[in-house]
């Protein structure tokens, strides 16, 4: 079946410009994550739903950065004033639902690049 | 919050060799600690995952070993092959399957 897609897979962008990345999760898969993986480093953990609802906006770097999610599936990251450290691929995950133990699919990741 | 550490950095081995990498983690409460392997350019994907109720998990050449007492955990990868040569990740998740990444391990298996 399909996996996780998100769009635009690149995008380039002015420092100073509003940027929205796209998620569509797995069929049926109610959890949805969000990860920042900059150059050469590891996943960053940024913020996951629940359905539409996100308890966990922790790992936001900034107020400049929000997510939401309608209908329980799709999901925009948002990023206002965009800044060269906000560089990076940003990963979408899904997973059946919010259970500790279920695997997270990741997609292939949208490459930001702010110039 | 939890912390998880990823050694080594970098690891180079001869095709047929065995590949080992190792995690700590900090939070006793996490529960479920899955590997992922990254090519480059590519999304990372799931290899093998283990649950806090056992200490061993197999498939084919590939193991993991978790020891809850001293919150460390390894990827055991044997029969090294070319294609092995990747960025492997290990994780932690204590909560709503919010997974804690180390640094990664980036494995060269030379021919």
């Amino acid at each position: 079946g399909a996996g996780v897609s998100q769009s635009p897979s690149n995008k380039v962008t002015e420092k100073g410009k509003d940027v929205e990345l796209r998620c569509d999760p797995i069929s049926g898969h109610t959890a949805l994550y969000w990860y920042r993986q900059s150059l050469g480093q590891g996943l960053e953990f940024l913020i996951y739903f629940q359905g539409n609802s996100a308890p966990d906006k922790s790992g936001l770097p900034s107020d400049r950065f929000s997510a939401e999610r309608t209908g329980g599936s799709v999901s925009t990251l948002t990023i206002q004033r965009t800044q060269q450290e906000d560089s990076a691929v940003y990963l979408c995950a899904s997973s059946l639902d919010l259970s500790t133990l279920e695997t997270q699919y990741f997609g292939p990741g949208t490459r930001l690049l702010v110039l | 919050g939890e912390n998880v550490e990823q050694h080594p950095s970098t690891l180079s081995v001869q095709e047929g060799d065995s590949a080992v990498i190792k995690c700590t983690y900090s939070d006793s409460a996490s529960n479920y600690f899955p590997w992922y392997k990254q090519e480059l350019g590519k999304r990372p994907q799931l290899i093998i995952d283990i649950r806090s109720n056992v200490g061993e998990k197999k498939d084919q050449r590939i193991a993991v070993t978790l020891n809850k007492t001293a919150k460390h955990f390894s990827l055991h990868i044997t029969e090294t092959q070319p294609e092995d040569s990747a960025v492997y990740f290990c994780a932690g998740s204590n909560q709503g399957g919010k997974l804690i990444f180390g640094q990664g391990t980036e494995l060269s298996v030379k021919p």
